[in-house]
């Protein structure tokens, strides 16, 4: 069993939908959590950083860290085409800088 | 732009041989780490280094090999390559040594094809 399990998807919505990505873990000593963006082919861009539980805002992203289920999740408000790309959630328990990726869920927003 | 270079970005080789990925961290940042990202495994942490020192390790093969130099550029090694070695590899950095505050920003990456 992964340390860090989530869907690969593909996903696929519609322009201006509202879009929720998710992972579950196994370890709990994860402290921090962080989802990046991936386009094709290019290095992994860091969007949301939280630590331990509750919920983070930033512009159209929100993300929600419930460590009692061991669960996190990203929600992107009114999605546009160019948030199309990969999405992957990270998290480490901070005795070290060694982060746990999953899978990643490809997403395609449709115009 | 991460603030985070990668060189070279494209790497084609055969078996057997060694090459090196080299990679400058952010103005400021004193940690460097090193990830392989390949399709069945996804992105894995290979090592860091923090200030120049080795911090924390991964499942990285003996083969490969990496460092941090006084000027905080760091470099990966990998030889004896094997056509499984063919991926994608990342470099990261971040301001702390990866304890509590931890962002890491990535770099474009060097994508490694062994023929």
């Amino acid at each position: 069993q992964k340390e860090v399990e989530q869907d690969p998807g593909p996903l696929s919505v519609p322009e201006g939908a509202i879009v929720s990505l998710n992972c579950t873990y196994s370890n709990s000593a994860f402290q921090y959590f962080m989802w990046y963006r991936q386009y094709s082919r290019k290095g992994p861009e860091l969007l949301m950083y939280t630590y331990s539980s509750g919920n983070k805002e930033d512009g159209r992203f929100t993300a929600q860290v419930d460590k009692s289920s061991k669960y996190i999740s990203l929600f992107i408000r009114d999605s546009q085409p160019s948030d199309s790309a990969t999405y992957l959630c990270a998290m480490n328990s901070g005795n070290t800088g060694k982060l746990i990726f999953g899978q990643g869920t490809t997403l395609q927003v449709k115009p | 732009d991460s603030g985070v270079t990668q060189t070279p970005k494209h790497l084609i080789t055969a078996t057997g041989q060694r090459v090196t990925l080299r990679c400058s961290p952010r103005s400021g940042d004193l940690s460097v780490y090193w990830y392989q990202q390949s399709l069945d495994q996804g992105l894995q942490f290979l090592i860091q280094y923090y200030n120049g020192e080795e911090r924390a390790k991964g499942n990285i093969l003996e083969r490969f090999s990496a460092q941090q130099f006084p000027d905080l550029h760091s470099e990966l090694n990998l030889s004896s390559l094997e056509l499984g070695d063919s991926a994608l590899y990342f470099c990261a950095s971040s301001v702390e040594k990866g304890t509590g505050d931890n962002e890491q920003f990535f770099g474009p990456g060097t994508r490694l094809t062994v023929l």
